[in-house]
């Protein structure tokens, strides 16, 4: 069975400074791997995801994450924060298609901008 | 191309009632998919259609049920209302039940339901 953990539910960073959302997970047989964003009285929207590509993988809003197996982690990075990216952010496992699990989500991580 | 919407986008309820949302999937989408989102327990999926059929089903009790038409819209019912039943109700839909997994969901705004 698969499960993903997100290390701190509050990440507060200065506007400009790096972003880091840490993210691991626990899969018995190779993951696909996302990360979503969601906005006050919104829906959810993915940011990227991994499907076993390239294990670095290019998100929407300048947001990357890293695929490392020996860690098993897929934390999500931006170099510079913006005001706008204050939300919160969900890290999810799932695996390969045509199986019968479903997608499990972290419990997320509140992203707060300092000005 | 339409995003999913939900409605209603907001809900108050009194405790013994029963509630009926509704979602319509992006134009295409087959796959359609209702998670219960809290403060405390976080995302947590309902359930799953597919071409009019439940195809996975979440730890729910019975009281919450769900039903997907021909035209892919779905609804959600939960009878017997509870305090703890108040959450956000979102709904996702994907081209199919393959994409599901390895592909992404769309999301909607969700129902906000409030349980008095």
């Amino acid at each position: 069975a698969q499960s993903v953990t997100q290390l701190g539910s509050h990440v507060s960073v200065s506007e400009g400074a790096l972003v880091l959302l840490r993210c691991n997970y626990s899969s018995s047989v190779p993951p696909y791997l996302f990360w979503y964003v969601q906005y006050p009285n919104q829906g959810l929207q993915l940011l990227l995801k991994y499907t076993s590509a390239a294990t670095l993988v290019k998100g929407i809003n300048g947001f990357e994450a890293e695929f490392k197996k020996s860690e098993t982690s897929f934390h999500l990075t931006k170099p510079s924060a913006h005001m706008s990216d204050a939300a919160e952010y969900f890290c999810a496992v799932s695996v390969r298609p045509g199986s019968a699990s479903k997608i499990i989500f972290g419990s997320g991580t509140r992203l707060s901008i300092r000005p | 191309k339409a995003g999913v919407t939900q409605t209603p986008r907001y809900l108050i309820k009194t405790r013994g009632q029963q509630v009926t949302l509704s979602c319509s999937p992006i134009s295409g989408h087959r796959s359609v998919s209702w998670y219960q989102q809290t403060p405390g327990q976080g995302l947590q999926f309902l359930f799953e259609y597919f071409s009019e059929t439940q195809r996975n089903k979440g730890n729910f009790p019975g009281r919450f049920s769900g039903r997907q038409f021909s035209n892919s819209r779905s609804e959600m019912n939960v009878s017997t209302l509870e305090l703890g039943d108040s959450a956000l109700y979102l709904c996702a839909s994907s081209l199919s039940a393959r994409d599901r997994v390895s592909n992404e969901q769309f999301f909607g705004p969700g129902t906000r339901l409030t349980v008095l």
